[in-house]
């Protein structure tokens, strides 16, 4: 089945910084990669998401870029603030109406003031 | 338009209890899937549920858990005679059909004494 590996497992940043985490997916099917936010106490926020189609989104401080051929993709936060402090989940799944999603084991980012 | 609820948020069983937790989707949403948490993982996927029927249950294990979508009414996902490694966070999320998009519910946090 599919496999996805997520660095790092934390990271701290300084507010205003960026922020990049990396995933990296083992089935060639999957096309499609959402990256949730999850505060604590709460449930996953979907963020941001890529199609296999597309090698780069982008979504005001928000980027995700994708190599289908490596098998990776990444998140990218740009001018960090505090608020974006929480941990981090990307997941690859099959497209629609595959079913599950597969996800990393999260990133908790911390953004100092 | 409301988001995914779940019920109860917190649930305290001892050993050998049973534990029903319930998800209601987003209106329109016909697909229903549970994941569960443990403290510091990301989510493990259980069940890909469809109106009145399971999709795809290879999540599950295979005593003791069980998963229902009826027609009327939330998806229910049951855990007979718990143990402490049952605790952990339970996620649902929902996604119309044709679309991969899932959206999460605040998930179900059950703690077994």
């Amino acid at each position: 089945g599919e496999n996805v590996e997520q660095h790092p497992s934390t990271l701290s940043v300084q507010e205003g910084d960026s922020a990049v985490i990396k995933c990296t997916y083992s089935d060639s099917a999957s096309n499609y990669f959402p990256w949730y936010k999850q505060e604590l106490g709460k449930g996953p926020q979907l963020i941001i998401d890529i199609r296999s189609n597309v090698g780069e989104k982008k979504d005001q401080r928000i980027a995700v870029t994708l190599n289908k051929t490596a098998k990776h993709f990444s998140l990218h936060i740009t001018e960090t603030q505090p608020e974006d402090s929480a941990v981090y989940f990307c997941a690859a799944s099959m497209g629609t109406n595959a079913g599950k999603s597969t996800f990393g084991d999260g990133t908790t980012l911390t953004v100092k003031p | 338009n409301a988001g995914v609820m779940q019920n109860p948020r917190h649930l305290v069983r001892r050993r050998g209890q049973e534990a029903r937790l319930r998800c209601s989707p987003m209106k329109g949403h016909s697909h229903v899937y549970w994941y569960r948490q443990l403290p510091e993982e990301g989510l493990k996927f259980m069940v890909y549920l469809q109106k009145e029927n399971i999709i795809d249950e290879s999540g599950m294990p295979k005593e003791r858990f069980s998963a229902e979508f009826p027609k009327e009414g939330p998806s229910i996902l049951r855990i007979q005679q718990v143990v402490r490694g049952d605790s952990a966070a339970y996620f649902c999320a929902s996604s119309p059909p044709h679309q991969e998009t899932q959206y999460f519910g605040p998930g179900t946090r059950l703690l077994v004494l």
